[in-house]
């Protein structure tokens, strides 16, 4: 089982329209979880992170954590064709600096 | 102001040879990275400097070897480079602190022909 997993896509959402990107992780003792957008030939950039269970919020960005569960989302309200890329899925499984990632969702946000 | 500089974009060279690339971050941060991205887009950790310290080092080939000459800077050297080395190498760095937020450079990819 991979520690981290991600459907891989692509995931085609139209404009406007509320994008779901979902995560699941292995190991119980993760603490933190982020969430990277990376399009395509840049880097990943750090869009939010999440540690305790429920909801947070930040602008049209809402990460869910569920740890029972071992999943992790993020919601794209309105979303736009800007937000079409790669989100990646991070997990910090040691409570230390290591992060393990996940493969990646491809989203396509149609106009 | 770039917050992780990396050189040199793009690096194209033999199989065989020798070569380096820089990081550099002015974030103030203690703790850099080295990532490496494949054809796959799968991400994942190669090194980790704390201070000028190891302190994560995956199973990675001894050809590839860190150099941290201060906390601002971590460099990769690689030995002997093989066709399989191909890939996307980012630099990173975060606080010493939890929850250990990653801000990635802009990437250098490599391929070795």
């Amino acid at each position: 089982q991979k520690e981290v997993e991600q459907n891989s896509g692509p995931l085609s959402v139209p404009e406007g329209a509320i994008a779901s990107l979902n995560c699941t992780y292995s190991d119980r003792g993760s603490q933190s979880f982020f969430w990277y957008r990376q399009y395509s030939g840049k880097s990943p950039e750090l869009i939010m992170f999440i540690y305790s269970n429920g909801d947070k919020e930040d602008g049209r960005f809402t990460a869910q954590l569920n740890k029972a569960s071992q999943y992790v989302s993020l919601l794209i309200r309105d979303s736009q064709p800007s937000d079409s890329a790669t989100y990646l899925c991070a997990v910090n499984p040691f409570g230390n600096e290591k992060l393990t990632f996940g493969t990646g969702t491809r989203l396509t946000i149609i106009p | 102001d770039t917050a992780v500089s990396q050189t040199p974009k793009y690096l194209v060279t033999q199989m065989g040879n020798d070569k380096s690339i820089k990081c550099e971050q002015n974030l103030g941060h203690d703790t850099m990275y080295w990532y490496k991205q494949d054809s796959k887009k799968f991400l994942k950790i190669m090194f980790s400097y704390n201070n000028k310290e190891l302190i994560i080092n995956e199973t990675v080939p001894n050809r590839f070897s860190p150099k941290s000459p201060d906390k601002a800077h971590l460099n990769l050297h690689i030995n002997s480079l093989e066709l399989g080395d191909s890939a996307v190498y980012f630099c990173a760095s975060s606080q010493v602190a939890w929850p250990y937020e990653q801000y990635f450079g802009p990437g250098t990819r490599l391929t070795v022909t």
